[in-house]
């Protein structure tokens, strides 16, 4: 079984909806991050959480919000979805123990087509 | 401005041939990591790197870190069908231990 899945692997889905995509992960690591990918442009940080009760804006938040259910889900909200907001998105994780390496580990990435 | 500029940006060789991938930036890095990305999967670390110098070899592959750890590269060795794949370097900045800063990708392509 994957450490890290994500739900839905691809979405397609028209402006003005409200998105939500899933991970849950089985590594028991405590932080956790969502990524987008578009070409030319590598990965970019959308959000990421230390634990539960942390979140923190990562470099591209606008349009985006995020939940932490608990240590093992993370999900990612598209309040009202737009077609610039088309892209893959990616879930990762990392263990805090070793926070100054910051190795991440990737879910499956799920495509959005926003209409 | 890219904190990590990659190059090529493509690459299109022969099993193999032997190539190089270069990560460069102007920041300092605590640590270097270099993952591979298949398509419809998401990237695979393939190794880290912490010292500056650093030399690791991961069978053909070989990774190094500068020795101001402000640059990376990654070299491979007759080139296989199996290594195509978009190769992303990413590195924690100095005194910013929470981010991951990702470099724009190489992509390669090996053919028979």
């Amino acid at each position: 079984d994957a450490d890290v899945t994500q739900t839905p692997r691809n979405r397609i889905t028209k402006t003005g909806k409200r998105i939500m995509l899933e991970c849950s992960q089985t590594k028991g690591h405590d932080r956790m991050y969502w990524y987008r990918q578009d070409p030319g442009l590598g990965l970019r940080l959308i959000y990421y959480s230390f634990d539960v009760k942390d979140i923190n804006k990562g470099e591209i938040s606008d349009g985006y919000s995020v939940s932490r259910q608990a240590q093992a889900k993370f999900s990612l909200s598209l309040e009202s979805a737009i077609p610039n907001q088309t892209a893959l998105y990616f879930c990762a994780t990392s263990d805090s123990t070793l926070a100054s390496l910051n190795e991440q580990f990737f879910g499956p990435g799920t495509r959005l087509t926003v209409l | 401005t890219q904190l990590l500029e990659q190059s090529p940006q493509f690459l299109s060789i022969q099993e193999g041939e032997n190539l190089t991938v270069y990560c460069n930036s102007s920041s300092v890095f605590s640590s270097l990591q270099w993952y591979r990305q298949e398509p419809g999967e998401g990237p695979v670390l393939l190794v880290t790197v912490v010292t500056g110098g650093e030399v690791k070899k991961l069978k053909r592959l070989t990774f190094q870190f500068g020795d101001a750890r402000k640059d990376s590269s990654l070299h491979i060795t007759a080139a296989q069908p199996g290594d195509t794949g978009l190769y992303l370097c990413a590195g924690v900045k100095v005194g910013t231990a929470s981010k991951l800063t990702f470099g724009t990708g190489t992509r390669l392509q090996v053919t028979l």
